[in-house]
């Protein structure tokens, strides 16, 4: 199974401040064949199913924010939320979709400092 | 507009079974595969397996093996999972999501749509 482990496991941050997540997976979730990095995020608020950010490592679902931002590639990747608002506060996983199992990060808490 | 409606709470006694539904509208049942989450009090989210809307093909992790099975219905675009001989650590709220057949094509999404939870309570 592929391992995914996100850091860090809780995050305070300021109002309008960034905020950024990590997420490495135990090999890599490049597919050769498309060049496409196999690895999406997702928010979570407290009694909702979880919501899809950014899939394919960089690309923003419609109707995203663009403060929210994917980056990376291989087996390292990073969420950014350049300028926090206060409905950003949830929490975040990582979760990849190249095999199956479809595996997830642990989460990570986001909260205003 | 893509919807996933999935069946009310439910309480069981610990070696009952469940069965939770999940009944999606608005795009294309046969191109997608339903996933089945599902999220322990507190806790992260945990894959339990799939069903493909195409053929009813089914991926369980290795963790619900013996367990779990999953089905469709799809003559009204339904998926159902079904886990057997409960314990008190299955209690969670169980999701479904679609995740698109290798077919889709390029604007198909894992995990785009999402229903709402159901929280099964065993005791």
């Amino acid at each position: 199974d592929i391992v995914m482990t996100q850091s860090p496991g809780s995050l305070a941050v300021s109002l309008g401040e960034r905020a950024t997540i990590n997420c490495k997976s135990s090999q890599s979730v490049l597919y050769s064949s498309n060049n496409k990095n196999y690895l999406s995020w997702y928010q979570q608020k407290p009694g909702q199913p979880p919501r899809l950010l950014i899939y394919w490592a960089s690309t923003r679902k419609s109707g995203v924010p663009d403060r929210f931002s994917g980056s990376g590639s291989g087996t390292d990747f990073t969420l950014t939320v350049s300028s926090l608002q206060a409905e950003d506060v949830a929490v975040y996983y990582c979760q990849q979709s190249y095999d199956t199992p479809r595996t997830f990060g642990q989460g990570t808490m986001v909260e205003i400092k | 507009q893509v919807q996933l409606v999935q069946s009310g709470p439910e309480v069981r006694k610990t070696g009952a079974s469940v069965k939770v539904s999940c009944k999606a509208s608005g795009y294309t049942f046969s191109s997608y595969r339903i996933s089945w989450v599902r999220q322990a009090p507190g806790q992260g989210l945990e894959w339990m397996g799939w069903i493909s809307g195409y053929n009813g093909n089914t991926e369980y992790a290795q963790k619900f093996q013996g367990r779990v099975t999953m089905t469709t219905d799809t003559s009204t675009g339904t998926g159902y999972m079904e886990l057997k001989n409960l314990r008190s650590d299955d209690t969670a709220v169980y999701y479904c999501a679609r995740d698109p057949e290798s077919f889709c094509g390029i604007d198909c999404l894992t995990n785009d749509y999402w229903g709402q939870g159901t929280l099964v309570s065993v005791s």
